[in-house]
C-alpha cells in the first residue's frame, strides 16, 4: 500500500514569505508526527497529532510555526515569515497509535531552503 | 531532558568487516530504544527496537542490546555488505513512543567498500 507522502519535495522561498508543507499519512494511522532536520543535526521533534488533536505544541520552534490536521488524514505545517534558520528537511511520520508498540513510518521529507 | 549521542562518522569499512556503531542515551524515565536507517534516496525506516532493559532487537543481521547500566544501545553486525551503506540513527522514546515523539541522535553515515 501507499506510504507516507509529503509535498512539495523541495521548496525554495524568500525570507519573510509564508510556506505550507503537506503530509499525507498512511490510511488508518491515527497518530501523525512532524520532525525537522537541520544540516548536520539529528531529527528534532516538533509536534504530534492523535486524530486531529495536538495536545502539546511546546516543541514548535516559535509562534511562526503552526500545524493542523483534518480528521485522521492530511496535515499541514505552516511557517510564517520564514527565516534563514528555518532551512531544513521537514519530515512527517505516522503510526497506527501513539505507542512504542507501533512503528513510526516516515515520509521522504520536504527540503525547505530560505534565501 | 532526553538526549542521544552516537558516533557521527563517516564510518568506512570493507565488505565482510564487523560493525559497531555506538549509541548512549540520557532519559528521565524508562525509554524504549530504536535504530532507524536511511538508505540513499529513501525515507527513514525502523531497523530494530528494544523496549526494556536487557532486550535485544535484531533485524537483517543487525543487533542491539538495551543496556540500562551503561545507558547504551550499540548497533552491531558481524559481516557488513555494500548494501548496508546508509545513515543510521539511534533514537529513544520516553513515553511509549508517541506522546513526546522520538529523540534522535545526529546519525552515523556508514560507507561499505567492496
Amino acid at each position: 500500500g501507499a506510504g507516507v507522502s509529503q509535498s512539495p519535495s523541495n521548496k525554495v522561498t524568500e525570507k519573510g514569505k509564508d510556506v505550507e508543507l503537506r503530509c499525507d499519512p498512511i490510511s488508518g494511522h491515527t497518530a501523525l508526527y512532524w520532525y525537522r532536520q537541520r544540516l548536520g543535526q539529528g531529527l528534532e521533534f516538533l509536534i504530534y497529532f492523535q486524530g486531529n488533536s495536538a495536545p502539546d505544541k511546546s516543541g514548535l520552534p516559535s509562534d511562526r510555526f503552526s500545524a493542523e490536521r483534518t480528521g485522521e488524514s492530511v496535515s499541514t505545517l505552516t511557517i510564517q515569515r520564514t527565516q534563514q534558520e528555518d532551512s531544513a528537511v521537514y519530515l512527517c511520520a505516522s503510526s497506527f497509535r501513539t505507542s512504542a508498540t507501533y512503528e513510526q513510518y516516515f515520509g521522504p521529507g520536504t527540503r525547505l531552503t530560505v534565501t | 531532558g532526553n538526549s542521544v549521542t552516537q558516533m557521527e562518522g563517516p564510518v568506512t569499512l570493507s565488505e565482510e568487516a564487523f560493525l559497531t556503531i555506538n549509541c548512549t542515551y540520557t532519559a528521565t524515565g524508562y525509554p524504549s530504544l530504536f535504530w532507524y536507517v536511511q538508505y540513499p534516496g529513501e525515507g527513514l525506516q525502523l531497523l530494530l527496537k528494544a523496549t526494556k532493559a536487557d532486550d535485544k532487537g535484531s533485524n537483517k543481521g543487525f543487533e542491539a542490546t538495551y543496556r540500562k547500566e551503561t545507558t547504551s544501545f550499540h548497533l552491531e553486525k558481524g559481516s557488513v555488505q555494500v548494501s548496508d551503506s546508509a545513515v543510521y540513527f539511534c533514537a529513544l522514546s520516553d513515553s511509549g513512543g508517541g506522546a513526546d515523539g522520538l529523540t534522535f541522535g545526529k546519525g552515523t553515515h556508514l560507507i561499505i567498500q567492496p
